[in-house]
């Protein structure tokens, strides 16, 4: 069964310019979670989306952003880029119903904000 | 506050030795356990759950809620342990959120 995949894995982009990231679970999974990486914060949980909807958010400003499509796929927006948004973004799915509580990871989108 | 705190950076052991990864956890309620492992240039993946309660690898952690730790375990550390080691809390609820420690290194010297 293929993985969790990220696009693009990396990303070099200004201040001021938006972003935005992509995310396939693994099929059959309908929850895809995003986080973020950083060497100063470690890892930071940015929100939660199961059925289209959020369902949880982290401690992080509106310039972040993310969407579900029916096929379970994730987008994650990031508008009006500041240096401190430098890190690697993770996604992670899971099954939700019918199975243990594991979130499988992809490998990140690694962005540079210069 | 929910908080996961793993109080070291770098734990560094000679092959064979045993080997005690800790984690302390602040959660009003019961959390889900979780420990995280990233091998180098590879993925985030799970190693274990506190309610599965298995030994992965060789490792095992239990849950002491009176402590409100789970600290990660090995008798008998090997090269291939070497990697950095993340634990998180999930809530209840069936929640995808996760809480995650700040990682330890863990070196295992030949």
């Amino acid at each position: 069964k293929a993985g969790v995949t990220q696009t693009p894995r990396y990303l070099i982009k200004t201040r001021g310019q938006q972003v935005t990231l992509s995310c396939s679970p693994i099929s059959g999974h309908r929850s895809v979670s995003w986080y973020q990486q950083t060497p100063g914060q470690g890892l930071q949980f940015l929100f939660e989306y199961f059925s289209e909807t959020q369902r949880n958010k982290g401690n992080f400003p509106g310039r972040f952003s993310g969407r579900q499509f029916s096929n379970s796929r994730s987008e994650m927006n990031v508008s009006t880029l500041e240096l401190g948004d430098s890190a690697l973004y993770l996604c992670a799915s899971r099954r939700v119903a019918g199975g243990p509580n594991e979130q499988f990871f992809g490998p990140g989108t690694r962005l540079t904000v210069l | 506050a929910q908080r996961v705190t793993q109080p070291e950076k770098l734990l560094s052991v000679f092959k064979g030795a045993p080997v005690e990864l800790k984690c302390n956890y602040s959660y009003s309620g019961s959390p889900e356990l979780f420990w995280y492992v990233q091998y180098s240039r590879q993925r985030l993946q799970l190693l274990l759950r506190h309610i599965s309660r298995e030994s992965i690898k060789g490792f095992t952690a239990d849950l002491n809620k009176g402590e409100t730790s789970f600290h990660l375990k090995k008798p008998f550390a090997q090269e291939e342990d070497s990697a950095m080691y993340y634990c998180a809390l999930s809530g209840s609820g069936n929640t995808g959120k996760l809480i995650f420690g700040q990682g330890t290194t863990l070196q295992v010297k030949p």
